[in-house]
């Protein structure tokens, strides 16, 4: 089946780490993303990952993946007030398939 | 490099109404997917389209319809808008079948 589930609300505080989780169903997944969403914005690529690595590092954004619990987390370092957002996680398959199954979102709040 | 584009930026619409989205994609990428983001009911897959065909379709009724031009640019096509259609509509592009997709800033269509 296909359900990406992520918690919907993370509050962190600027300069500390923040560490938003999804957890996706399908096993055959090829490619896992993150996408950023600002308030009336479209959705900003972030970051992605291959099924067959365990961990993508970009600058502050850290990703890891677990295959076997079908866990995928996104690390932020040293978390601004410009982080403050939604986050997104989502799958997709080859095979032609093509779309991508997104999370709910997890909203993401920075305190000073 | 430009990104996507999608006009109009907001769309009010009458119920029963028929209702046209236009995009324009990176220059170079030949997919386009459009996905609707309805209050309450996360990101959902619409349609794909490469080079000029409908490749794929997600669960939303043939009232739903759109198109490839020979440029890529695309056009999403609602008919007799209902209000359950009021939503954030976005269109994203890639480079390749199975690459990365990059969003525009989206269309709202309010249906009243």
């Amino acid at each position: 089946g296909e359900d990406v589930e992520q918690s919907l609300f993370l509050s962190v505080r600027e300069g500390d780490s923040s560490v938003i989780n999804c957890t996706y169903t399908d096993s055959s997944s090829t490619y896992l993303y993150w996408y950023k969403q600002e308030p009336g914005a479209g959705l900003q690529l972030l970051t992605y990952i291959f099924s067959n690595m365990d961990m993508k590092q970009d600058q502050r954004l850290t990703v890891l993946l677990n295959k076997k619990d079908k866990h995928l987390s996104l690390r932020i370092a040293d978390t601004q007030t410009g982080d403050s957002a939604i986050y997104f996680c989502a799958e997709s398959k080859s095979g032609g398939y093509n779309k991508l199954i997104f999370g709910a979102g997890t909203r993401l709040a920075v305190h000073p | 490099e430009a990104g996507v584009t999608q006009s109009p930026t907001h769309l009010i619409k009458t119920r029963g109404q028929q209702a046209t989205l236009r995009c324009s994609p990176i220059s170079g990428h030949t997919s386009v997917y459009w996905y609707q983001q309805a209050l309450g009911l996360g990101l959902q897959f619409l349609l794909w389209y490469d080079e000029g065909e409908e490749r794929n379709r997600g669960n939303f009724p043939p009232r739903f319809s759109g198109r490839q031009f020979p440029n890529y640019s695309s056009e999403l096509n609602v008919n007799a808008l209902e209000l359950e259609d009021s939503a954030l509509y976005l269109c994203a592009s890639s480079w390749a079948l199975e690459g990365e997709q990059f969003f525009g800033p989206g269309t709202r269509l309010t249906v009243l």
